[in-house]
């Protein structure tokens, strides 16, 4: 699963400190929105997912938000850690449990230690 | 248990020739889809496989095209390979159906150059 290459938008953040990774999605019509967090040399890793009919989820460290109005998903990572070090993917589905996705385009996270 | 497995994990064919690519899903996953991931375009779905079904299909040429056997391993074909074809290919499988067990875990992908 290698990004190397990948014109991506980056984030560099102090281990310890919060991430923040923003998504704009396309469709309004869009029932599923999963993140997904992908190292060098592997696939896709399913982080965390949420239904159109909720604003916010939550995870072990990690959370969610959909702002459907305006078309937007975040992803909070709490107290980043080395190895949170990867791209990461917002994807859309236009129902629950459809496996045709639409992947953004990704966001490179560097954990400084 | 065992994640999802591809094969082979890279390859190296020439333009105008024909590659099948393999898929071992996660025992009991019954969906399979395939993803095309190059750094112009991303990460793009190609198509859905459930029970030996083709049930989505993303926007790619006829070129591209897979199947799904009884037992859920998928293959999916490229034939007359164009340069741009080069790409990591993924699998990922998820269990049943739409409404349950649709996470979809991926696997490590086979990286396919063209030459």
């Amino acid at each position: 699963g290698e990004s190397v290459g990948l014109h991506l938008p980056t984030l560099s953040v102090q281990e310890g400190d919060n991430s923040i990774i923003n998504c704009a999605y396309s469709n309004s019509a869009s029932d599923y929105f999963i993140w997904y967090k992908q190292e060098s040399g592997k696939g896709p890793q399913f982080i965390i997912d949420i239904r159109s009919n909720m604003d916010k989820r939550q995870g072990q460290r990690v959370t969610v938000l959909l702002n459907k109005t305006v078309k937007h998903l975040s992803l909070q990572i709490a107290a980043t850690q080395p190895g949170d070090s990867a791209v990461y993917f917002c994807a859309e589905s236009p129902q629950t449990g459809a496996n045709n996705l639409f992947f953004g385009t990704g966001t490179r996270l560097t954990v400084i230690p | 248990k065992a994640g999802v497995t591809q094969t082979p994990r890279y390859l190296i064919k020439t333009r105008g020739q024909q590659v099948t690519l393999s898929c071992s899903p996660i025992s009991g996953h019954r969906s399979v889809s395939w993803y095309q991931q190059t750094p112009g375009q991303g990460l793009q779905f190609l198509f859905e496989y459930f029970s030996e079904t083709q049930r989505n299909k993303g926007n790619f040429p006829g070129r591209f095209s897979g199947r799904q056997f009884s037992n859920s391993r998928s293959e999916m074909n490229v034939s007359t390979l164009e340069l741009g074809d080069s790409a990591l290919y993924l699998c990922a499988s998820s269990l049943a159906g739409r409404g349950q067990g649709y996470e979809q875990y991926f696997g490590p992908g086979t990286r396919l150059t063209v030459t």
